[in-house]
């Protein structure tokens, strides 16, 4: 089936720091979504991108539909503590009907 | 309402008792979806309903068994589990199963086989 391979697996950096983090697929993908969970809690969907080259921003959250289809990033800009948790992206790949595929996570730390 | 209600938030239960998750959301939405997710893994696909009825069934063993009973209502039994069930499940919905699959989670239910 469809991977989709997640880097950085992790991120520890400075509060103010800017972040990015993408995901890249063999594949091609109709959507992409882009998800944060914190410990105990169930994901939480930051931005969703349904779009070839589209750029979509959350607050300090931006986050682009790569032109092939086969990627996604997502930038934060200065980052707060409150930050913290894993990143997950998340695409439906074309011809999957209600699937989605996740890739592994990136956990970012963010120090005061 | 933009929630996905899931109860109990913490379960733990034994290999030979019959429990319920339940989830609820009030959106509208006409899918449904139960995950699996193990500690700092992505959440793993279990079962998708698509207008109340089973859409997917990914090889899921039968001591799961899901229901839907109506369309903001999703649950799953839970019978004869054994400890590596143990994990958070976590139930989400999507507005129109058929274009998009821009899926809105639940806080999840940790459960514990013991």
């Amino acid at each position: 089936g469809q991977q989709l391979n997640q880097s950085p697996q992790s991120m520890f950096i400075q509060e103010g720091e800017d972040v990015s983090m993408n995901c890249t697929s063999s594949s091609i993908f109709n959507t992409w979504l882009w998800y944060k969970q914190e410990p105990g809690e169930g994901p939480v969907l930051l931005i969703a991108l349904y779009k070839a080259g589209e750029l979509t921003s959350n607050g300090r959250l931006t986050a682009q539909f790569g032109i092939t289809r086969k990627d996604s990033f997502l930038n934060i800009s200065a980052s707060i503590p409150s930050d913290v948790g894993i990143y997950f992206c998340a695409g439906q790949p074309r011809g999957s009907n209600y699937k989605l595929t996740f890739g592994k996570g990136t956990l970012l730390t963010v120090n005061p | 309402d933009t929630e996905v209600t899931q109860t109990p938030k913490h379960l733990v239960m034994g290999m030979t008792n019959k429990k319920s998750l339940k989830c609820e959301q009030h959106m509208g939405h006409r899918a449904m979806y139960w995950y699996k997710q193990k500690a700092k893994k992505p959440p793993e696909l279990m079962f998708v309903y698509s207008y109340e009825k089973l859409s997917i069934n990914e090889s899921v063993p039968s001591r799961f068994s899901p229901e839907c009973p109506n369309s903001s209502l999703l649950n799953l039994h839970l019978h004869a589990l054994q400890p590596e069930d143990s994990a958070l499940y976590l139930c989400a919905s999507s507005p129109n199963p058929t274009i998009n699959t821009e899926a809105f989670f639940g806080q999840g239910t940790r459960l514990t086989v013991v």
